[in-house]
């Protein structure tokens, strides 16, 4: 079965530090990826996608995600975090089982940037 | 400007009165679908649209229903709402082709009392 993990309920980081939030992801076949945002009473916003070519794919707002194969990880990155960060993200995998372009979620992870 | 509405944003109703949520995109997506987000369980499928006329079941379709007469609006309705149908709601739409991304609406907070 196809499925998203993210192992961290909350990411804490330093303003101006480095961030990483993580996703594992197991499918059958070539994978898609998508990270999304979420701040508060909003909807998802998307950040950026992984479907061939790179591993390392660049997105909005500064955000970068890397994409290793032998470990099926698609973790999200930013060089330097501000405050403006801090939000609820989504990394999600193509449903190839369903037509179209249905995804599945991982269960999010907070992130916290203090000042 | 390019964009996914939902209404109502929030909704309190009580068990067993139908209610409608309706979803609009201006984007002229053949793909859309309907999700519901509940705290640690992250955003889960309840039925999705190819195009006008043509509409499926995701991972959670109990209790809710969808029609898609026309490309812009994919409406979904729960004929007698239970309180476990209490969560926020998600409009989205895309492009057909697998590889696009979704274009999300805002969200409506449904509380079933």
């Amino acid at each position: 079965a196809q499925s998203v993990a993210q192992p961290e309920d909350q990411v804490n980081v330093a303003e101006g530090n480095p961030l990483t939030v993580k996703c594992t992801y197991s499918v059958s076949g070539n994978p898609y990826l998508f990270w999304y945002v979420q701040y508060p009473n909003r909807g998802l916003q998307f950040l950026l996608k992984y479907i061939t070519g790179d591993n390392l794919v660049k997105g909005s707002y500064g955000f970068e995600a890397e994409f290793n194969k032998s470990q099926t990880s698609f973790h999200l990155k930013k060089p330097s975090a501000l405050v403006s960060d801090s939000a609820l993200y989504f990394c999600a995998v193509r449903d190839t089982s369903k037509a179209g372009t249905a995804l599945i979620f991982g269960k999010g992870t907070t992130l916290s940037v203090s000042s | 400007e390019a964009q996914v509405t939902q209404n109502p944003r929030y909704l309190i109703t009580v068990t067993g009165k139908k209610l409608t949520v309706t979803c609009s995109q201006n984007m002229n997506h053949e793909y859309m679908s309907w999700y519901r987000q509940d705290p640690g369980l992250g955003l889960r499928q309840i039925y999705y649209s190819m195009n006008v006329e043509v509409t499926d079941k995701g991972d959670v379709p109990e209790g809710y229903k969808v029609s898609r007469k026309e490309k812009r609006n994919f409406p979904l309705i729960l004929e007698s709402p239970s309180p476990n149908q209490t969560s926020l709601y998600f409009c989205a739409s895309s492009w057909g082709h697998k590889y696009n991304e979704q274009f999300f609406g805002p969200g409506t907070r449904l509380t079933v009392l």
